[in-house]
Order: C-alpha cells, then structure tokens, then sequence
C-alpha cells in the first residue's frame, strides 16, 4: 500500500475523444510525476510536476497536459487520442527534497483506445 | 542519451533455483541504479538500489552489484520462490535540473516461478 491512489482503474474511449486521468498523492507530497506504459514495455516518463508547475517533460507531445492541485491530488489529460495512446498510466509521488528512490506509484489507470 | 537494456524474453524457473536478470545501461553522467517490481495488478515496487559504483543493493534475497566499468547492474536471488513471480524493471536516474527523479526504465523481465 503506497497511499497513492489513481481513477477510474479502467477506461475505454475512442480515437479522437478526450480523456482526463486522475492521481491522488499522500499528504505533503509535492512532486508528482506521471509515466507510460505500452503492453510489453518499460514505463516512459511523461512529464513531472512540483508546486503546481510542469518541471519536467518526456517525449510526449503537447497534447498530453497535466495539473497539479493544493490538495495533492493531480490530472493527466490527453486530447486528440490516437490507437498508441493505449497503455497503462502510472503517477509516482513523492515528498519534498526526496529523489527518485522514494517514489511511490499507484496502481495506474488502463487506458484502451479503439 | 540514457537508456536501459533488459534482456529478453520471459523467465520461467523452477522453486528454489538461481536467477539471474541481466541489465546495462548508457547514461551521461554517474546514474542511480534501480530494481523495480510490480506485481499482477499492482504498482511499481522499489526492489533495491544502488547509488554509486561498485554499491551493492540488497532487499528480500535479491542484490544487484553497480558495475560501471560494464555499465551493468544486474540482479541476482539464489532461490526463487512462486511468490517472486512479477515483471522487474531496471531504471536509472541522473541527479540535477529537470531529470532529477525522473526514471528511465528498461522494458521489464517477466518471473514465472514454478513449484
């Protein structure tokens, strides 16, 4: 148990739509960080947020955005979705001044585009 | 730029036999080096780390040794058990600026263990 939990567990949309994946962090942590995971692959970052502010960015292009809010919890939002964005969607939080050993994912969303 | 090389291809072993999953890494700079688990329907677990060369991280009867005249770190248990079975991932991270806890994984190695 992480005590970081994300929503919906599942989603189904189609190409095109629009879709907003939802991260909630532990108390106090301030850096969220979300990651994609195609089927058969390793995690690739995506993009990483502190204080409400993009401080970090992957390889992804424009149309994946993210927020950060007050209260620790977080969005991925993907526009214009294409059959690749199909995967599995991780955030990882953790406190402040920690480094990448004390992440704490969640059980991440499963994204299927058709 | 940084990248992580697992080896390919699922393992199967049977209960209370030696393992072995091998990793190397490219990176620019002196990495992190992590093992990562994660368990059917669960998130990524840190297995163990090392920090600098020639570390060796520890955790559950797993170790991995950081060799950076290799640029390997690979992960070793000398018995397995059913319940190890999981995907395991190599990652590393490079301290400073934007990079700093941002993970580079491998493609992941999936454990089946048999009793």
């Amino acid at each position: 148990e992480t005590g970081v939990t994300q929503s919906p567990t599942h989603l189904i949309k189609t190409r095109g739509q629009q879709v907003t994946l939802r991260c909630s962090s532990q108390s106090g942590h301030n850096t969220v960080s979300w990651y994609q995971q195609a089927l058969g692959q390793g995690p690739q970052f995506i993009f990483q947020y502190y204080r409400e502010e993009e401080n970090g960015r992957g390889n992804f292009p424009p149309r994946f955005s993210g927020l950060q809010f007050p209260n620790y919890s977080s969005e991925l939002n993907v526009n214009a979705l294409e059959l690749d964005d199909s995967a599995l969607y991780l955030c990882a939080s953790r406190p402040p001044l920690a480094g990448a050993d004390t992440q704490y994912f969640g059980p991440g969303t499963r994204l299927t585009v058709l | 730029g940084n990248s992580v090389t697992q080896m390919e291809g699922p393992v199967t072993l049977s209960e209370e036999a030696f393992l072995t999953i091998n990793c190397t890494y490219t990176a620019t700079g002196y990495p992190s080096l992590f093992w990562y688990v994660q368990y059917p329907g669960e998130g990524l677990q840190l297995l163990l780390k090392a920090t600098k060369a020639d570390d060796k991280g520890s955790n559950k009867g797993f170790e991995a040794t950081y060799r950076k005249e290799t640029t390997s770190f690979h992960l070793e248990k000398g018995s397995v058990q059913v319940s190890d079975s999981a995907v395991y991932f190599c990652a590393l991270t490079l301290a400073g600026g934007t990079s700093y806890g941002k993970l580079t994984f491998g493609q992941g190695t999936i454990l089946t263990v048999h009793p």
